[in-house]
This record gives structure tokens, sequence and C-alpha cells, in this order.
């Protein structure tokens, strides 16, 4: 198994831009789940998906789209980038049952200038 | 509103000493507890989770006590060595629903000293 995997690594943006970060596993599990990580302020819940089709609202939404067409795919949609959308971005799955150990990919690492 | 939160930032150990990280939470009805381990430039990578009818749980080298009176967890490490190194969260489930979701806090950074 893969696991969680995110491409790209690496991203720079110009403020305005739109881009897609894409996500995928190979486990099977219903939640998938968008963080970011900034310096001193942990990890944030973004979006989040319980199963295709179904998606909702986390903690710092707003800037970010989501959609979930398959249980394996959940990618993430950035609007317009603006350097507050500086940061690490990791997706993470995990089965909806506990317990919630969630499997988290490798992280994109995004600059916007 | 539910939060999760550390009582340290940084935590500096010599190894072969064991370590303590603590971590304070706010939400009574949080069904999970779970702590994660960031090394520098990877994701977090689960380590031990407790459910909140225990006291105590182990798993290798690691120790997770759960305190319901003061809403206090903690994870002991034993023997601490430079592998170690790195930043430590807890997360606990939020009392909305057996959806998946977590609440990290803001996480500790252990130093292992040589």
């Amino acid at each position: 198994n893969a696991g969680v995997t995110q491409t790209p690594k690496f991203q720079v943006l110009k403020t305005g831009q739109s881009m897609t970060l894409q996500c995928a596993q190979d486990m099977n599990h219903e939640y998938m789940s968008w963080y970011r990580q900034d310096p001193g302020m942990g990890l944030r819940l973004i979006h989040y998906s319980v199963g295709a089709g179904i998606t909702d609202q986390g903690e710092v939404p707003n800037g970010y789209n989501v959609s979930r067409s398959t249980t394996e795919d959940f990618p993430l949609r950035l609007l317009s980038a603006a350097p507050s959308q500086t940061s690490v971005y990791f997706c993470a799955s995990s089965r909806t049952g506990g317990p919630y150990k969630q499997y988290f990919g490798p992280g994109t690492r995004l600059t916007v200038t | 509103g539910e939060s999760v939160g550390l009582h340290l930032p940084t935590l500096s150990v010599q190894e072969g000493d064991n370590s303590i990280i603590n971590c304070a939470y706010s939400n009574s009805a949080s069904d999970y507890f779970i702590w994660y381990k960031q090394e520098s430039g990877k994701g977090p990578q689960f380590i031990i989770d407790i459910r909140s009818n225990m006291d105590k749980r182990q798993g290798q080298r690691v120790t997770v006590l759960l305190n319901k009176t003061v809403k206090h967890l903690s994870l002991q490490i034993a023997a601490t060595q430079p592998g170690d190194s790195a930043v430590y969260f807890c997360a606990e489930t939020p009392s909305s629903g057996n959806t998946g979701k977590l609440i990290f806090g803001q996480g500790t950074t252990l130093q292992v000293k040589p």
C-alpha cells in the first residue's frame, strides 16, 4: 500500500493564481481531511469528508474548495492564491469509526508571492 | 468551544532519560485522545491513543495517561533516544459525532541531548 500520497511536494504561486493540491489514499478510508500547518500554529483543519459526495468545512475553510467524487481522492483547490495561504498542507485519512488513527501524507509546501 | 493545548512548547532531555509531554484538553465529551509525532519535513505519525474510559495505556516505550478529573493527558517516553526528537501533538475527537474528525493541540518540541 502507498498509504496517503500528495502532489506536488513543493509549489510556488503568484497572488491570484489558482491551483489544485492532489491527495489520494489506497486504504479504502471513508474519512479524509486537509490541514494547514503554520509555524507555531499546529494543525488547522480546512475541509474534511466522511465519504464520497460528502464534504464539510473545518476551522479555516475560506479561500479553499474541495470535492470528493471517489473514495480514493480528495483534491484541495485554491481559488485565488493569497500570501496568507503560504503554508504546509497535509492530507490525512482514516476510518470513520474509532479509534481515530489518521494517516498523513508527506505534505505540500506552498509559497504564494 | 473545544480546544486542546500543550503546557510547554519545548522540552529538552538527556538521552536515556524518561520524557513526559503534557496536554490539557477542554472537552469532557471527547471519546478518544491521540498522540502524534512529527519529524522535521514529514507528516505527523500516529503513536498511541487512549479511549476516554481508560486511565492508562502502554505501547512500546510509550505510555499515555489520562486524568479526566483535571482534563489532562500525558505521553511518557522511556529511555529517550535521539530518534525521538520531534514535535509531539495531542489530539482529541470532538463531541460532534463519530466522523473521524480530530482537534489538534499546538505541539511540543522534544529535543534529545546526546
